[in-house]
């Protein structure tokens, strides 16, 4: 399994920009989440999937936009950057049926708006 | 708001000594608490996590304390060794999938 992979690793964008990190898992979890990484502080939940073809909003969701069309992917869009938005972005799944709520992260996408 | 409140913000030690890290939280709906571990330009891993009906839970040299009424929880580490420096996180979860993470705490080991 490779788990949890997340493409690109490093991005620049310019302001204004648009661009969409891709997510993907091959655990089959259905749990699917986004969140971003501000230098010294926690992570913050930016969408969040239970399943294929739903979606909800996490604690900072705007300028950003998610879809789930199959359980494996869930690719994040930026729209219109903005500095910021510069961020560490990492994606994580776990199963949604479990007595435990371990979640998966992937590597993280360092991501600079310039 | 914040929903977990996590302490100190780094936290310096010898080999050997028993680093101690501190959580809180207010929503009783949480019912997982799990710490994750993470390196420099890595993602969080999971190291421990308890559920609010045990008091303490040990693997290895980490222990989960956790205090229900109090609502706080907080992660030891015996025996800590430098490869035990890195940032941990703790967090809470609820079942519907939202899980709120602390603002992490980085931990040295000096040799």
């Amino acid at each position: 399994n490779a788990g949890v992979t997340q493409t690109p690793k490093f991005r620049i964008l310019k302001i204004g920009q648009s661009m969409t990190l891709q997510c993907a898992q091959d655990m089959n979890h259905n749990y699917m989440y986004w969140y971003r990484q501000d230098p010294g502080m926690g992570l913050k939940l930016i969408y969040y999937s239970v399943g294929a073809g739903i979606t909800d909003k996490g604690e900072v969701p705007n300028g950003y936009n998610v879809s789930r069309s199959t359980t494996e992917d869930f690719p994040l869009r930026l729209e219109l950057a903005a500095p910021s938005q510069t961020s560490v972005y990492f994606c994580a799944s776990r199963f949604g049926t479990s007595r435990d709520y371990e979640q998966y992260f992937g590597p993280g996408t360092r991501l600079t708006v310039t | 708001q914040q929903q977990v409140k996590q302490s100190p913000q780094s936290l310096i030690v010898q080999k050997g000594g028993i680093p101690i890290i501190n959580c809180a939280y207010e929503n009783t709906a949480f019912d997982y608490f799990p710490w994750y571990q993470q390196f420099p330009g890595k993602g969080p891993a999971l190291l421990i996590a308890i559920r609010p009906d045990v008091s303490e839970k040990k693997e290895g040299r980490f222990t989960i304390s956790f205090n229900k009424s109090a609502k706080q929880f907080s992660l030891h580490i015996m025996d800590s060794q430098p490869g035990d420096s890195a940032t941990y996180f703790c967090a809470a979860s609820m079942k519907g999938g939202k899980s709120t993470f602390g603002d992490g705490t980085t931990l040295t080991v000096k040799p």
